[in-house]
């Protein structure tokens, strides 16, 4: 079974501009989350969502949103880009909620 | 201003040692805790979960420890290998109310051969 997959792999972009991070998880899994990984801040839960609607929401600006299909693909979107967000945009994908989480291998954002 | 960087703990060890990797949580109401293993450029990958109601779980070359009374979690690897060698975070399941998977900070493991 393949495993979670996230597209691009690297992105660079410049303040100001908007990005959109796109993450397919495993066959059968309903459930996504996204996590913001920084040297400085470490690993933080941006969203979760299932069945198309967000169900949890971490303590992020309003500038990250985020979506999920009916085939439980997802995406995500940080609108006017600071270079605080550059950082690893890691995607997980469960079975359903409050199950246990496969990692994507990440997006790796650059803000210059 | 200028961001610093987390300080990881550190564990060296050598092949063939047995490792054991700490972890404090603070939410007594969490239910399930899982490790993940982070090697260089990749994902957090599932190495083992453990639900509250237990207080240890046995993989393949690794245990998980849990003490609900003090809040601490251990994962135990027998027989290190270089492969080894990444980043091992603990992870906390709160009840829905509460919140997603709470990272820690994370310990690397370092297996000299």
């Amino acid at each position: 079974k393949a495993g979670v997959t996230q597209t691009p792999r690297y992105l660079i972009k410049t303040r100001g501009q908007q990005v959109t991070l796109s993450c397919s998880p495993i066959s059968g899994h309903r459930s996504v989350s996204w996590y913001q990984q920084t040297p400085g801040q470490g690993l933080q839960f941006l969203f979760e969502y299932f069945s198309e609607t967000q169900r949890n929401k971490g303590n992020f600006p309003g500038r990250f949103s985020g979506r999920q299909f009916s085939n439980s693909r997802s995406e995500m979107n940080v609108s006017t880009l600071e270079l605080g967000d550059s950082a690893l945009y890691l995607c997980a994908s469960s079975f359903s909620l409050q199950e246990t989480q496969y990692f994507g291998p990440g997006t790796r954002l650059l803000v210059l | 201003g200028e961001s610093v960087g987390l300080h990881l703990p550190t564990l060296s060890v050598q092949e063939g040692d047995n490792s054991i990797i700490n972890c404090a949580y603070s939410n007594s109401a969490s239910d399930y805790f899982i490790w993940y293993k982070q090697e260089s450029g990749k994902g957090p990958q599932f190495i083992i979960d453990i639900r509250s109601n237990m207080d240890k779980r046995q993989g393949q070359r690794v245990t998980v420890l849990l003490n609900k009374t003090v809040k601490h979690l251990s994962l135990q690897i027998a027989a290190t290998q270089p492969g080894d060698s990444a980043v091992y975070f603990c992870a906390e399941n709160r009840p829905r109310s509460q919140g997603n998977l709470i990272f820690g900070k994370g310990t690397k493991l370092s297996v000299k051969p």
